[in-house]
């Protein structure tokens, strides 16, 4: 009953470093999406991706990248870590991209850039 | 312009008492999808209730009720009988067209509800 797998949970990287983080969904969705949470920002779409193959930025896609080989997995990389860039990210998918899809979240990763 | 406003951030509310959680949202889309998340202290995104745009009735879900004004733009959430268990952030989220790029679900900043025995 795996649903949403996220990895690592926790990591702190120093600036400049690139590193990935893993999303992972066993439930044959089509739709996953990236959020980061900031305190008092809610949550923003970073990017998102309708099958594999096939992603698009969202609200905040700057410094980051996705790619989507196949329907199970989906993982966000950064390029060259900032401060900025430290948050909680949380991964999302759904059976479609349809209106009436609820997303069904990972349990996040807590990022610290020193 | 926002496309969710949580205009409250704190509520606070009593044991067995009904609150509302307020939303309002911006779409130009006439077929979106509205939903809620309760967001407990340990972290993790539960989804609670949906409401299409085309739905004729208010959505329930147990103690849970979405008040769907369309013309006004709102669906605020109503939690009847609160329960300490229900203390968490609370956030509404929109699923609107994207074109040919599919849908995007878009958060609002959430409300911390708090409540007391």
């Amino acid at each position: 009953n795996a649903g949403v797998t996220q990895t690592p949970k926790f990591q702190v990287l120093k600036t400049g470093q690139s590193m990935t983080l893993q999303c992972a969904q066993d439930m044959n969705h089509e739709y996953m999406s990236w959020y980061r949470q900031d305190p008092g920002m809610g949550l923003r779409l970073i990017h998102y991706s309708v099958g594999a193959g096939i992603t698009d930025q969202g609200e905040v896609p700057n410094g980051y990248n996705v790619s989507r080989s196949t329907t199970e997995d989906f993982p966000l990389r950064l390029l060259s870590a900032a401060p900025s860039q430290t948050s909680v990210y949380f991964c999302a998918s759904s059976y479609s991209g349809m209106r009436s899809q609820p997303q069904h979240f990972g349990d996040g990763t807590r990022l610290s850039i020193l | 312009a926002q496309k969710i406003t949580q205009t409250q951030p704190g509520m606070f509310v009593q044991e067995k008492e009904a609150v509302t959680l307020d939303c309002t949202y911006d779409t130009s889309d006439p077929s979106y999808g509205l939903f809620w998340y309760k967001q407990p202290s340990s972290g993790e995104m539960i989804f609670l209730i949906y409401q299409g745009s085309y739905d004729q009735q208010n959505a329930t879900e147990g103690r849970y009720s979405l008040n769907f004004q369309k013309a006004r733009k709102s669906a605020n959430l109503v939690i009847s009988a609160s329960q300490l268990g229900d203390s968490a952030m609370y956030f509404c989220a929109m699923r609107e067209g994207r074109g040919q790029a599919g849908t995007a679900l878009i958060f609002g900043k959430g409300t911390t509800l708090s409540v007391s025995s």
